[in-house]
């Protein structure tokens, strides 16, 4: 069964300063996305990610893949205060037909 | 917005009750999923409709039942109510099957979700 791990589950980082966020997952898979979470609030798109070495960027996050690692990145540059929110990664479980969400990484950005 | 309409919004109801969520896609899509999410159990996969079939399942209770409709509406039924059924539960829609070949860059646009209280 598809399983899909994040780490750090919980991130406190000071506004300016650089950081990763990882997903992993247990089974192959071409189709990996990223999304926010505001406290409440709904999950909204971020990236979508196709294929192996895929790379996408919005503002001061970056997204990658790597589907023979089965690991994908969300890198976070110079952080601010408006980018606290959970950030979930999902995987297409192929013939599954399902999209299994990681555990989530709790972002707080200290001014 | 994200064109996927949740309703209602909040409900709270006593255990052993049964209610049923109504989620409404994005116009032109013809896929459905369900999910849960509760602080212990994360976000968790229930079921899946395509074009008004089941097309995958999670770890959905026995308790519980949803189905599409054919204007693709989807309703999710929950019965027999325990407080552990408090959660926050989103529906999401996209124009295919995120699993089928040919899915391209389709992504699942989730509503608002429904706070379910059960006291």
């Amino acid at each position: 069964e598809l399983k899909v791990e994040q780490n750090p589950l919980f991130l406190s980082m000071q506004e300016g300063k650089n950081y990763t966020i990882y997903c992993n997952y247990s089974t192959t898979s071409d189709r990996l996305y990223w999304y926010r979470q505001d406290p409440g609030k709904s999950l909204e798109s971020l990236f979508v990610l196709l294929s192996n070495g895929a790379v996408k960027q919005e503002g001061r996050l970056m997204a990658s893949l790597d589907t023979k690692a089965r690991l994908s990145t969300l890198h976070i540059t110079a952080a601010v205060h408006d980018l606290s929110a959970t950030y979930f990664c999902a995987v297409d479980g192929g013939a599954t037909n399902k999209l299994i969400f990681g555990t989530g990484t709790l972002l707080a950005v200290q001014p | 917005d994200s064109g996927v309409t949740q309703t209602p919004k909040h409900l709270i109801t006593a255990t052993g009750q049964r209610v049923t969520l109504r989620c409404s896609p994005r116009s032109g899509d013809l896929s459905v999923y369900w999910y849960q999410q509760s602080l212990d159990q994360g976000l968790q996969f229930l079921i899946q409709y395509y074009n008004g079939e089941e097309r995958a399942k999670g770890n959905i209770l026995e308790r519980f039942s949803a189905q599409q409709f054919p204007d693709l509406h989807s309703e999710l039924n929950l019965s027999s109510l325990e407080l552990g059924d408090s959660a926050l539960y989103f529906c999401a829609s996209s124009v295919e099957g995120i699993s089928l070949p040919g899915a391209g860059d389709t992504e699942a646009f989730f509503g608002q979700g429904t706070r379910l209280t059960v006291v």
